[in-house]
C-alpha cells in the first residue's frame, strides 16, 4: 500500500543536539511538507518542497533546516537554534503544489526535551 | 491573505446528537476546501472535500457543502458515534499555495 512513513514514532532531544526527523513516501508526489503542532494552535507549516532539490519556507522555518535530495524522502532536522522544540511533527505529500487534491499525511513523531 | 477560521472547542455530544463544526474561509479566487480528522496520536486523514462552490463533500456520514455566498464549509452529521471523537480540521487549498488549516475542533462523545 502506497503512504507516508515517519520515524521515529517518538524522540528526545537533549540540550544543544541537532536531531533529524525521517519522512518517506511511495506515492510518487512532487511535493512534500512538514507542519508542527501544538497545542490549540492547530498546524503550522515550517518547510515544504515541489520538486527534488528545492524547497521554500514556511510561516516558522527559523530553527528547522531541511533537504530534497530524493523524491521520495524530506528530513527535517531540528537545530539547537530551535529553544522550543516540543511538538508533534507532521510530514505530508500532495500531487503537486500547483493542484487542489488533498495532502496525504504521515502519523507523526513526537518530539520531547530531555 | 488566506485564513480558516473554525469554531473553538472542545464540542461535547451525547451519542446520536446532531454535530456541527462551523468553518469560515478568507480567500481570493475560489479555494478548495477540505475537512481533516486526526485521531489521538496519529496524523491526519483527509473526511471530505468539495473543489468549487455548491458542492457537497461526504463521508462516513459527514457532510459539508462549499458555500461561496458566505464563505463557509461547515461540517455536519446527523448521528455521532463514540467513535467520532477526534480532532477536526477545517483547511483550504489554492493553486500555488501550501494548505492553509484552521486550530481544529475537539469532538467527544459519550454513550
Amino acid at each position: 500500500d502506497g503512504g507516508i512513513t515517519q520515524s521515529p514514532k517518538y524522540l528526545f532531544r537533549k540540550e544543544g543536539q541537532n536531531v533529524t526527523l525521517s519522512c518517506e513516501q511511495n506515492l510518487n508526489h512532487d511535493a512534500m511538507y512538514w507542519y508542527r503542532q501544538d497545542p490549540g494552535q492547530g498546524l503550522r507549516l515550517i518547510y515544504y518542497s515541489q520538486i527534488v532539490n528545492d524547497f521554500q519556507k514556511g510561516d516558522i522555518a527559523e530553527g528547522y533546516s531541511v533537504s530534497r535530495e530524493k523524491k521520495e524522502s524530506f528530513p527535517l532536522t531540528v537545530t539547537s537554534a530551535q529553544k522550543n522544540p516540543t511538538a508533534f511533527y507532521l510530514c505530508a505529500s500532495t500531487v503537486g503544489q500547483n493542484s487542489n487534491q488533498p495532502q496525504h499525511f504521515g502519523d507523526g513523531t513526537r518530539l520531547s526535551i530531555l | 491573505g488566506n485564513s480558516v477560521t473554525q469554531m473553538e472547542g472542545p464540542v461535547t455530544l451525547s451519542e446520536e446528537a446532531f454535530l456541527t463544526i462551523n468553518c469560515t474561509y478568507t480567500a481570493t479566487g475560489y479555494p478548495s476546501l477540505f475537512w481533516y480528522v486526526q485521531y489521538p496520536g496519529e496524523g491526519l486523514q483527509l473526511l471530505l472535500k468539495a473543489t468549487k462552490a455548491d458542492d457537497k463533500g461526504s463521508n462516513k456520514g459527514f457532510e459539508a457543502t462549499y458555500r461561496k455566498e458566505t464563505t463557509s464549509f461547515h461540517l455536519e452529521k446527523g448521528s455521532v458515534q463514540v467513535s467520532d471523537s477526534a480532532v477536526y480540521f477545517c483547511a483550504l487549498s489554492q493553486a500555488g499555495t501550501a494548505l492553509i488549516f484552521g486550530k481544529g475542533t475537539t469532538l467527544s462523545v459519550s454513550s
